[in-house]
């Protein structure tokens, strides 16, 4: 089946630094994939959709600035949290389109900043 | 823009029992697509069960089906002979139908506990 996977895991980062979290498909390509964040308890909210070899399309509301999204190869996207803060501790989860619209998920990435 | 609903923050189910989670959604378009994710403690997002919004017919994946009311707009998910395994976040997601790659909506999600 379509897997996909997210490194790393978990992240502690300092405040003011920049952290970068990975998603991969692993025996699919991938045009197009999606970048949510989800407190606790809380639902999954997009905040980019990605796609190979263009810019990411960012929601309202998701500084493009602060949340670098590069979508270099069919099986790599990335999500660079720039200059982070507390207030940007969550966790992170991608899916990645396959052949058909379906999405197969990442198994996500808490991030801490501290 | 397209919102969906779950009014039910936590449901309660004993083992080999049947329990019905709800779902409502709106929309202005008509062609779209409707799921049923499971995230379990492992935060992992699982797909339980899908369905056309043009098909008529209710989809099922063995002990999971949906009662999806199209004029209603309403897409509940009923699941059947309840186990441990069942305990989970539940989300219900709506997708618009473009012929590629779609963004997902999602609802606020059901914490499901099966209790012995």
């Amino acid at each position: 089946g379509a897997v996909v996977s997210q490194h790393p895991s978990r992240v502690i980062c300092k405040s003011g630094t920049s952290v970068k979290i990975e998603c991969r498909s692993l025996d699919f390509q991938a045009t197009t994939m999606f970048w949510y964040r989800q407190f606790p308890k809380k639902s999954l909210m997009l905040m980019a959709t990605s796609n190979e070899g263009s810019k990411a399309t960012y929601e309202q509301g998701v500084e493009k600035d602060k949340f670098l999204i590069n979508h270099a190869s069919l099986t790599l996207s990335t999500l660079t949290v720039t200059s982070a803060h507390p207030e940007d501790s969550s966790f992170y989860i991608c899916s990645a389109v396959g052949s058909g619209d379906e999405q197969y998920f990442g198994p996500g990435t808490r991030l801490t900043v501290t | 823009a397209q919102t969906v609903t779950q009014s039910q923050p936590e449901m309660s189910v004993q083992e080999a029992e049947t329990v019905t989670l709800s779902c409502t959604y709106d929309t202005s378009e008509s062609n779209y697509y409707l799921f049923w994710y499971k995230q379990p403690p492992s935060r992992q997002m699982i797909l339980v069960i899908r369905q056309e919004a043009y098909k008529q017919q209710n989809a099922t994946e063995n002990r999971f089906s949906v009662n999806f009311q199209k004029a209603a707009k309403s897409f509940s998910l009923k699941i059947s002979d309840s186990q441990l395994g069942d305990t989970a976040m539940y989300f219900c997601a709506f997708m618009k139908n473009t012929g590629t790659a779609s963004k997902l909506t999602f609802g606020t999600g059901t914490r499901l506990q099966v209790t012995l």
